[in-house]
């Protein structure tokens, strides 16, 4: 059980374009869910946390319109990076949050954008 | 503030040696304490984990004490194998404001070579 799943596992493309990525949660509701960039050789960064139906809360230095998160339901929430740039080349994952009480928090495999 | 560090890689090491990979953390209260990994390609799994001072978290073998007076929670395993090759990432969780936190440290990657 609690298993999340992420898509595009890879994806490329061209400098200025935008991109979504999708974060399910497969077995489980997930009230809340976190996003995460991830550098190379580097830890993880949270980047927002999003709740179910309520906008989400971004860290500081994330810029909102850069990243926008929607979490539309409780299954399912999207990270997509608008006019991508090379810099924004990383490895996204997202983690989420089960809805039941119980302390479930389980990561999804991960997105590697690569910005060209 | 909370942070978390840990020892930098790489590490490599012969099948059946011994690990241990450093972990130290400052929090403002009191932390539960994780180590996740990551094989190669995939996303983070919990590997174990510790919620108060003394408890020890363990899991194939692998297996960390919360120590409190250290502020530190090493991993160890007596005899690694090659497929516990993959990033190994120490991390604190607090709840602060009503929101969880958790803060990961930069990750230390092991070989395990045959």
């Amino acid at each position: 059980g609690a298993v999340v799943s992420q898509h595009p596992s890879w994806v490329i493309c061209k400098s200025g374009t935008s991109v979504k990525i999708e974060c399910r949660s497969l077995d489980f509701q997930a009230t809340t869910m976190f996003w995460y960039r991830q550098f190379p050789k580097q830890s993880l960064m949270l980047m927002a946390t999003s709740n179910e139906g309520s906008k989400a809360t971004y860290e500081q230095g994330v810029e909102k319109d850069k990243f926008l998160i929607n979490h539309a339901s409780l299954t399912l929430s999207t990270l997509t990076v608008t006019s991508a740039h090379p810099e924004d080349s990383s490895f996204y994952i997202c983690r989420c949050r089960a809805a039941s009480g119980a302390n479930v928090l389980t990561f999804g495999a991960g997105s590697r954008l690569t910005v060209l | 503030g909370n942070s978390v560090t840990q020892m930098e890689g790489p590490v490599t090491l012969s099948e059946e040696a011994f690990l241990t990979i450093n972990c130290t953390y400052t929090a403002t209260g009191y932390p539960s304490l994780f180590w996740y990994v990551q094989y190669p390609g995939e996303g983070l799994q919990l590997l174990l984990k510790a919620t108060k001072a003394d408890d020890k978290g363990s899991n194939k073998g692998f297996e960390a004490t919360y120590r409190k007076e250290t502020t530190s929670f090493h991993l160890e395993k007596g005899s690694v194998q090659v497929s516990d090759s993959a990033v190994y990432f120490c991390a604190l969780s607090l709840t602060q404001g009503g929101s969880e936190k958790l803060v990961f440290g930069k990750g230390t990657k092991l070989t395990v070579n045959p």
